[in-house]
């Protein structure tokens, strides 16, 4: 048990839909992180938080949006879903952010877009 | 921005057999790390290399990093069906990227 925590652990909805998916850090860590895997794909980096601030961008698209609350704990908001957003998101959390520090990972939600 | 490869992307071995994955970046990294991912699973952190051509090694894993930074490899000797499952580095820069992964099977 990594100590982050994921929910839902399946998902399933329609294309054009709005989804929230929620992640608690492990107990200690400021940073989280979010990633995108599809199927037989590699781990795709969407974006970072630190401590409520957003740290760091990656391929994450303009209908994604994600946020971290003052305890913490993350939403990635998934909106306008498409066929495509079927995939497997991970969160992962390390105490500060540094790049020095390995990443703890949930273990995901698996959204199917139908 | 910043990218990562690995090859092979796909691996097949007998159980014995040894394996090797490598892992390359285009530009220096101020260290690598290395993730193994069971099928079903989640990426669960193995190890982290940070000097120049260091080598450290876990049981019947090997992993080195380049000279120049840029380069790193993971070999396992006499693979195991415990073996099996996806091997991910990681480069971070300024985020935390991820290589492409190579998938392990192990044929008993």
């Amino acid at each position: 048990d990594s100590g982050v925590t994921q929910t839902p652990k399946h998902l399933i909805t329609a294309t054009g839909q709005r989804v929230t998916l929620r992640c608690s850090p492990r107990s200690g860590d400021l940073s989280v992180y979010w990633y995108q895997q599809s199927l037989d794909q590699g781990l795709q980096f969407l974006i970072q938080y630190y401590n409520g601030e957003e740290r760091a961008k990656g391929n994450i698209l303009e209908r994604f949006s994600a946020q971290q609350f003052p305890d913490l704990h993350s939403e990635l908001n998934l909106s306008s879903l498409e066929l495509g957003d079927s995939a497997l998101y991970f969160c992962a959390s390390s105490p500060s952010g540094n790049t020095n520090e390995k990443l703890f990972f949930g273990s995901g939600t698996q959204l199917s877009v139908l | 921005g910043q990218q990562v490869m690995q090859i092979p992307q796909y691996q097949h071995v007998q159980e014995g057999e040894d394996f090797t994955t490598y892992c390359n970046s285009s530009t220096t990294l101020s260290n690598i790390q290395w993730y193994k991912q069971r099928p079903g699973g989640h990426p669960v952190f193995l190890i982290q290399l940070v000097k120049s051509g260091e080598v450290k090694k876990q049981k019947r894993l090997t992993f080195q990093f380049g000279e120049a930074k840029k380069n790193s490899s993971l070999h396992i000797t006499a693979t195991q069906t415990t073996d099996v499952g996806t091997y991910f580095c990681a480069g971070p820069s300024n985020q935390f990227y991820f290589g492409t992964g190579t998938s392990l099977t192990v044929i008993p």
